[in-house]
């Protein structure tokens, strides 16, 4: 069965931070896409990153990276030097090719303090 | 450029009465579309997904229905409200293709609180 864990549910950091997202996935598929999404104090899901289980290229915009590794089935998003703007819930998503369900993770808060 | 929006943002009901929330997408055409709600703790819950007109998919048996009377419009409604249908919801849209390759795009978000 498919399934996507967050086990942070709170973190906080001090401005100028960087911090790392956890996200561990469980699927049988071969193929499947893996999802980042920002929900900030206004509730409005933002879409950030997806990647294919045959990509494992790490990637990186800005101050996000996002670290995929197949073999721990792991899709961990960094934040450099963390910003008050970056506080937000992160969720971590899985979905199979083509398919409509998509596996969501629990969220993690983030805090970032001025 | 494509958007989704939904509508109302806030609505306060009393038990027992009807829901209509709407929602529309723009710039795309034949997207799937999806009824999320997420009650407080943050999970998210697919309600209701749809991929094509008149082609709904229930993923959570309940009181609320959804309904796609055209292409790119998703309606959940309820004929009467339960306390337990307090939360928030949102609609989303994704295709896939070599433009958009599955991502969920999500309006605004409706807050609706049961009294």
């Amino acid at each position: 069965a498919q399934k996507v864990t967050q086990a942070q549910t709170e973190i906080s950091v001090v401005e100028k931070e960087d911090v790392t997202l956890d996200c561990v996935y469980e699927t049988r598929d071969t193929t499947y896409y893996l999802f980042w999404y920002k929900q900030p104090p206004s509730g409005e899901l933002v879409f950030l990153i997806r990647r294919n289980s045959f990509d494992e290229q790490n990637e990186i915009s800005g101050r996000y990276s996002w670290n995929f590794q197949k073999s721990t089935s792991s899709f961990n998003f960094t934040i450099t030097a963390s910003q008050v703007v970056d506080s937000a819930v992160y969720f971590c998503a899985l979905s199979e090719a083509w398919g409509n369900q998509f596996y969501f993770g629990t969220g993690t808060s983030l805090t970032v303090i001025p | 450029s494509q958007t989704i929006h939904q509508w109302p943002a806030t609505l306060v009901q009393p038990v027992g009465s009807p829901l209509s929330l709407e929602c529309t997408v723009e710039g795309t055409s034949n997207p799937n579309l999806y009824w999320y709600r997420q009650a407080a703790g943050r999970g998210l819950q697919l309600l209701f997904y749809s991929v094509g007109i008149g082609q709904i998919s229930s993923e959570v048996p309940q009181n609320l229905s959804a309904s796609r009377p055209q292409d790119r419009q998703f309606i959940l409604s309820s004929k009467k409200l339960l306390l337990s249908d307090s939360g928030f919801y949102l609609c989303a849209w994704n295709t896939w293709g070599t433009v958009n390759t599955g991502e969920l795009f999500f309006g605004e978000g409706s807050r609706l609180t049961v009294l």
